[in-house]
């Protein structure tokens, strides 16, 4: 298996611009998370799905951000407008979980956001 | 709020030495303690687990360490080696939420 794979792995773009950053969980995978990773405020959990339906997306920062899972093998993060503030590292990640996150999850290999 | 409070925030140790972090916690609903490993790029990878029914868990050269009563874990690293440098971080999970702490920056020197 590949991994989780995620595009795409840099993107730069301007203040007031849409960003739409991409997901492919692993195959069987019945959880898919989005991690936001900081130097102030490390990694912070954004959103959820199981199932391909969000359980908890209390970690989304503002309306500008929204996530979809149209189907098991595609997730998209979307910001729009973005602003600087934005700038991070956007990881995916996915688990084969049950119905409890106790289980290992793997992490792709991040998307570098950079908003001028 | 800060779910899970991680430190040290960076760590340095000489080569066979042993690596010591600490993470706190609040909330005892939290009853599964993972440790990810990050190397620079990349994205973090489950390192090793423990749930509160045990003190202790050990796998290798890295074990994990566990006070209930104190609502403390520490991830000890035995003969640290320059292989072993990355930012780890702790997380603690009620099974439907899940914090990770701020991470500490490891450097094992030659």
């Amino acid at each position: 298996d590949a991994g989780v794979i995620q595009s795409p792995r840099h993107e730069v773009t301007e203040m007031g611009q849409e960003v739409t950053l991409r997901c492919k969980p692993i195959s069987g995978h019945d959880y898919l998370f989005w991690y936001r990773q900081t130097m102030m405020r490390g990694l912070e959990l954004l959103i959820y799905f199981n199932n391909n339906v969000p359980i908890d997306d209390s970690g989304m920062p503002e309306d500008r951000f929204s996530a979809k899972m149209p189907n098991a093998s595609f997730s998209t993060l979307k910001i729009q407008p973005s602003e600087p503030r934005d700038s991070a590292v956007y990881f995916c990640a996915s688990s084969f979980g049950g119905t409890i996150l106790y289980n290992e999850q793997f992490f792709g290999p991040g998307t570098r956001l950079t908003v001028l | 709020q800060q779910q899970v409070k991680q430190s040290p925030q960076s760590l340095i140790v000489q080569k066979g030495g042993i690596s010591i972090i600490n993470c706190a916690y609040e909330n005892t609903a939290f009853d599964y303690f993972p440790w990810y490993q990050q190397f620079p790029g990349k994205g973090p990878a489950l390192l090793i687990a423990i749930r509160p029914d045990v003190s202790e868990k050990k796998e290798g050269r890295f074990t994990i360490s566990f006070n209930k009563s104190a609502k403390q874990f520490s991830l000890h690293i035995m003969d640290s080696q320059p292989g072993d440098s990355a930012t780890y971080f702790c997380a603690a999970s009620t099974g439907n939420q899940f914090y990770f702490g701020t991470g500490t920056s490891l450097t094992v020197i030659p």
